[in-house]
């Protein structure tokens, strides 16, 4: 049963370090996807790539986040600083083109960050 | 710019019941049509999709959706519900970005209560 995966699930950090946040794709999947929710903002889209190169980036705070994919097999989303208004669970979501471009995204379970 | 619109922020359903959850999107073209569920802790799982042709689709765990495109809407419905569909309810729209790629818009969500 192919899924995405995210390490670590939980992160508690103090404001101004840095946070570094996981992803595993779908094997297959040539497109990734960070997204933030929060009880305020609901499901926000901060980045995503196909095929490893960054597509679009606007919905990202580019002075402290950062996306990268340094191979098929890992997304990474870094912070740095981190502040308290990051805390927000972040999802990655990877799909692949079904022939008309039209995706499905498949969710990873999380990261839920706390920012003190 | 697309948007979506899930009116209903909490419903509660008897088990046993009909449910249906309400969807409208803005978008000037056919729009590509997603429901995902997400359980407490939990990423989203997707439902169910419309890309083209019929405009009733079936998804999993019994749930369908019809696409009205005189009323902008992508109705979610289920004859019986189960406790276990006790969730949040996220509609989305899918559009053609500036990338030429898909990328989700997703609704508010809808939390969904199944009483005794």
């Amino acid at each position: 049963d192919a899924r995405v995966t995210q390490t670590p699930r939980h992160k508690v950090t103090e404001m101004g370090q840095e946070v570094t946040m996981r992803c595993q794709p779908i094997l297959g999947h040539n497109t990734v996807f960070w997204y933030r929710q929060t009880m305020m903002q609901g499901l926000e889209l901060l980045a995503y790539f196909r095929n490893r190169a960054p597509l679009d980036d606007s919905g990202m705070p580019k002075d402290r986040f950062s996306a990268e994919m340094p191979d098929a097999t890992l997304a990474t989303l870094k912070i740095q600083p981190s502040e308290p208004r990051d805390s927000a669970v972040y999802f990655c979501a990877s799909g692949f083109n079904l022939g008309t471009e039209h995706y499905e995204q498949y969710f990873g379970p999380g990261t839920r960050l706390t920012v003190t | 710019a697309q948007s979506v619109t899930q009116p209903d922020i909490h419903i509660t359903v008897s088990e046993g019941a009909s449910l249906e959850l309400r969807c409208n999107y803005s978008y000037g073209a056919t729009p590509y049509l997603f429901w995902y569920v997400q359980s407490p802790g939990q990423g989203l799982q997707l439902l169910l999709k419309y890309f083209s042709g019929d405009t009733l689709v079936q998804g999993i765990k019994g749930f369908e959706a019809e696409f009205k495109r005189s009323q902008s809407s992508f109705n979610l419905r289920k004859p019986s519900v189960h406790w276990s569909d006790a969730a949040e309810y996220f509609c989305a729209v899918g559009v053609r970005s500036d990338f030429g790629n898909e990328k989700l818009t997703f609704g508010t969500g809808t939390r969904l209560t199944i009483i005794p």
